[in-house]
């Protein structure tokens, strides 16, 4: 079955890096776009990226832009989110989820999170 | 961006009765609306897409409609286990945004 697995969260101080990772499993990864979904505590879903199959078209949130990039390793499976000069704002659960494209772009698969903690 | 605002943001309800919940865009979005259940401390779970398309695996309780920048999510039954957050996402074009939820909970 589909599989999505996040690592890589942590806590970080103000202005730091980490980088996510997703590793996916029981689909043709290379066929498929990928996002990145986050959850601020006790707040709703935003979106941050998403990047199409081949890696080539990357979207970012304006919350983001400049400070994360989105990227993949197909030939790994893997999808990766490297986030620098991190905010307070940034402490979020991050989920990566398996792009369906159907007349628009939908989550259908999603990992169960990793969190991020921004905080000196 | 678009925006997207759901109503009501909670709603208090018995098993078995039929729930309601409203999604209203910004600006049209055609049918590219899907509707996404989470439950405290998991990920969201994809119910329906393109507006009115059940997701495999989710049961027919569950029924959504509309076009253009007006989305329903029906559940025409209440179970125990659809006892969660309902979040709405439109689909149609960058940047994907949500609206804020509606919680469903147990009266």
């Amino acid at each position: 079955q589909v599989q999505l697995v996040e690592s890589g969260g942590g806590v970080v101080q103000p202005g730091g890096s980490l980088r996510l990772s997703c590793a996916t499993s029981g689909f043709t990864f290379n066929n498929y776009g990928m996002h990145w979904v986050r959850q601020a505590p006790g707040k709703g879903l935003e979106w941050v990226a998403l990047i199409r199959s081949d890696g080539n078209i990357k979207y970012y949130a304006d919350s983001v832009k400049g400070r994360f990039t989105i990227s993949r390793d197909n030939s790994n499976n893997t999808l990766y989110l490297q986030m620098n000069s991190l905010r307070r704002e940034d402490t979020a659960v991050y989920y990566c989820a398996k792009e369906r494209y159907i007349s628009g772009s939908y989550m259908d698969v999603w990992g169960k999170g990793t969190t991020v903690t921004v905080s000196s | 961006d678009i925006q997207m605002t759901q109503s009501p943001s909670s709603v208090s309800a018995s098993v078995g009765d039929r729930v309601t919940i409203t999604c209203r865009a910004s600006q049209g979005v055609s049918s590219s609306l899907a509707w996404y259940q989470q439950k405290p401390g998991k990920a969201p779970k994809l119910l329906i897409y393109v507006a009115s398309t059940l997701q495999s695996g989710v049961p027919s309780r569950f029924r959504g409609s509309g076009s253009g920048t007006d989305f329903t999510l029906t559940i025409s039954s209440l179970q125990p286990e659809d006892f969660a957050t309902y979040y709405c996402q439109q689909a149609n074009s960058f940047p994907w945004t949500f609206g804020q939820g509606t919680k469903v909970e147990i009266k």
